[in-house]
């Protein structure tokens, strides 16, 4: 089964702070996203990647920004977090030929 | 405004009985569509997918699919409690095969 893996689990952030969050996967896939849920609004997308060194933003980018250094690799980073940014946030990997997108296991960040 | 339109919010259903969940979008470029299945503190995972018109069958689970009316519905028969869960509906444009928008959700409980 493709693995995808997201780090930190929890973090507890402090209004205005700098969170990184990290995701890894080792499907060899071309295509990663960050996601966040919230109640009532589903998985709504924030950066994706359609390889190393490519970013681009997705339907709420806005107070974050993404980092793909590698295949492997795809960073979501908070510079100055607030406290509307408190959800749990998903990384997905995936190509077309996989007819499905691989999540990770989620990181569940709370700013105060 | 969500362009991805889900009915019920929440549905109960006895065990064995028939759950039926609906998905609507609102976005005419859209033709794909995949319904994924989320157990309550874990990541989504994929259940079904159709993008031609018409009927799909895996098991208990049903798709059907209207592109005319972008209008996809997943039946589920003869439910069990392992099936409560938030089932999501996402739908992607031809040329995103992978970036996917997915709608709120339906929150399905099937009482022993």
């Amino acid at each position: 089964e493709a693995a995808v893996t997201q780090s930190p689990r929890n973090k507890v952030a402090v209004t205005g702070g700098k969170v990184t969050l990290s995701c890894n996967q080792t499907n060899n896939h071309n295509n990663m996203y960050w996601y966040r849920q919230d109640t009532g609004h589903g998985l709504r997308l924030i950066h994706y990647s359609y390889g190393a060194g490519s970013t681009e933003k997705g339907d709420i980018p806005d107070g974050y920004k993404a980092s793909r250094p590698s295949q492997e690799n795809f960073s979501l980073i908070l510079e100055l977090a607030t406290p509307s940014q408190t959800s749990v946030y998903f990384c997905a990997s995936g190509d077309r030929g996989q007819n499905t997108l691989y999540f990770g296991a989620g990181t569940r960040l709370s700013v105060l | 405004q969500q362009k991805v339109q889900q009915s019920p919010e929440s549905l109960i259903v006895p065990e064995g009985g028939m759950a039926s969940l609906n998905c609507t979008s609102s976005d005419r470029n859209v033709d794909y569509f995949w319904w994924y299945r989320q157990h309550s503190g874990k990541s989504p995972k994929m259940l079904m997918s159709i993008f031609s018109n018409g009927e799909k069958e895996e098991g208990r689970f049903t798709v059907h699919l209207n592109k005319a009316s972008l209008h996809t519905s997943l039946h589920i028969r003869d439910s069990q409690p392992s099936d409560s869960a938030l089932y999501l509906c996402a739908a992607s444009l031809s040329g995103s095969f992978n970036k996917l928008t997915f709608g709120a959700g339906t929150r399905l409980a099937v009482c022993p």
